[in-house]
């Protein structure tokens, strides 16, 4: 299957400073990239669908200040979480849909984020 | 979007089938069934895709019938590395750009 990479895979930082998390789709072109957040025990929830080249569009109760999303080529798409606190501390998780027959998405591995 | 159901979780033991259904009434006409994996701290692997009768690749069946209300995925001869929650999601890939929403999934549990 078509293969999708985060990076980093963990990162601690001081409550108040920015993170930037990347999202590359390594053997496939993805004009739609999501971004999902998932908390310990709970499913996955989707925050935001990335497009290329166009405004990304959130998901109702995502400050869209906080938690920006840039998708400026067809195989990658950053989430940058500003003025981090600790209640953001969570597994941020990105898919890419590849096209076809019915759109697959394929998930990243995860990005593990400490605010402390 | 429709919304799915799944069992909360299910136990199984190495070596058996474990048939895990998937309810999602609301589905419409092009909606896609797709089944995803996941292990602790990683991101969904997928499974499997389909949107009506039955699929199967080397890992895993999907078995839709002919309303598409429901869906099963049939895993074969499970193992203790097959301990993992289970997603079930419905979603129309033309229309809506690919969301996917999320339900509770099923967590299974294989024992040796």
């Amino acid at each position: 299957g078509a293969v999708v990479s985060q990076h980093p895979s963990r990162v601690i930082c001081k409550s108040g400073t920015s993170v930037k998390i990347e999202c590359r789709s390594l053997d496939f072109q993805a004009t739609t990239m999501f971004w999902y957040r998932q908390f310990p025990k709970q499913s996955l929830m989707l925050m935001a669908t990335s497009n290329e080249g166009s405004k990304a569009t959130y998901e109702q109760g995502v400050e869209k200040d906080k938690f920006l999303i840039n998708h400026a080529s067809l195989t990658l798409s950053t989430l940058t979480v500003t003025s981090a606190h600790p209640e953001d501390s969570s597994f941020y998780i990105c898919s890419a849909a590849t096209s076809g027959d019915g759109e697959t998405q394929y998930f990243g591995p995860g990005t593990r984020l400490l605010v402390l | 979007l429709a919304k799915t159901t799944q069992p909360i979780s299910m136990d199984s033991y190495e070596g058996q089938e474990v048939n895990i259904t998937c309810s999602h009434n609301n589905i419409a006409t092009n909606d896609y069934i797709t089944w995803y994996q996941q292990f602790p701290s990683q991101g969904p692997r997928f499974i499997i895709q389909g949107y009506k009768t039955k699929v199967t690749n080397e890992v895993a069946s999907l078995f839709i019938p002919a309303d598409r209300k429901s869906s099963t995925l049939s895993l074969p001869r499970v193992s203790l590395s097959d301990t993992a929650v289970y997603y079930c999601l419905v979603g129309d890939y033309y229309n809506q750009g690919g969301k996917l929403i999320f339900g509770q999934g099923t967590e299974l549990s294989v024992k040796p």
